[in-house]
């Protein structure tokens, strides 16, 4: 189906270890975004990425990597998980013709680490 | 500091009654504006957003919003309330200037629409 998907649904993970989480979207949209949303804070961005191989940090960048070596696929790793990174973590798209901040936005990922 | 604000937590109203979420936002320029719907479980879904013209901005499954610059402002109304509108509503802001693309979030604004 067309649209985008992220994967895992559900993640539970022991403090020091490393996680991806997955995002791929099948609009072949410019930007893509990684958000966490947690109860206080509502969302908040951790790397956007404009194009293929062209990313920048948001709010909340410490102790994430991402990459983006395909346009469609924009990946978010976890260095050395710590329970402060327990949360919703949301992948979304734009595309600038549409309007850049019409986004679109994954299912989420909730992940615990323990 | 640019912030937007959503000041109440919670709104409830009954099936059939008008709504209103409250958005009031502090940015320099003319910003662009943006609501956001989240169900239980999912990810957000736009909804509307003002860029410039007509202050009342019409957007998907019968909301509207309407900006109101002197008083900083982008409520979120319908004139006859759902069950099934009963969601978590997030207010956007983007600075008009700069090359700043990032979305400025409101913390949300839980909806209840009672039968």
């Amino acid at each position: 189906d067309a649209g985008i998907t992220q994967s895992p649904r559900y993640k539970i993970t022991e403090t020091g270890r490393q996680v991806t989480l997955m995002c791929h979207q099948t609009w072949s949209h410019s930007y893509m975004f990684w958000y966490r949303q947690d109860l206080g804070h509502g969302l908040r961005l951790i790397y956007y990425s404009a194009a293929a191989d062209i990313t920048d940090k948001g709010e909340v960048p410490d102790g994430y990597v991402v990459s983006r070596s395909k346009t469609e696929n924009f990946p978010l790793t976890l260095e050395s998980a710590t329970r402060s990174q327990t949360s919703v973590y949301f992948c979304a798209s734009s595309d600038p013709g549409q309007g850049y901040e019409k986004l679109f936005f994954g299912s989420g990922t909730q992940l615990s680490v323990l | 500091a640019q912030s937007v604000a959503q000041p109440e937590d919670q709104v409830n109203v009954a099936e059939g009654n008008p709504l209103t979420v409250k958005c009031t936002y502090s940015v320099s320029g003319n910003p662009y504006l943006f609501w956001y719907v989240q169900y239980p479980n999912r990810g957000l879904q736009f909804l509307l957003k003002y860029i410039t013209g007509d202050n009342l901005v019409k957007g998907s499954y019968g909301f509207e919003a309407e900006f109101n610059k002197s008083q900083t402002s982008f409520h979120l109304k319908k004139p006859s309330a759902l069950v099934s509108d009963s969601a978590l509503y997030f207010c956007a802001v983007r600075p008009h200037y700069g090359n700043n693309r990032k979305l400025i979030w409101g913390l949300g604004t839980s909806l209840a629409v009672n039968p």
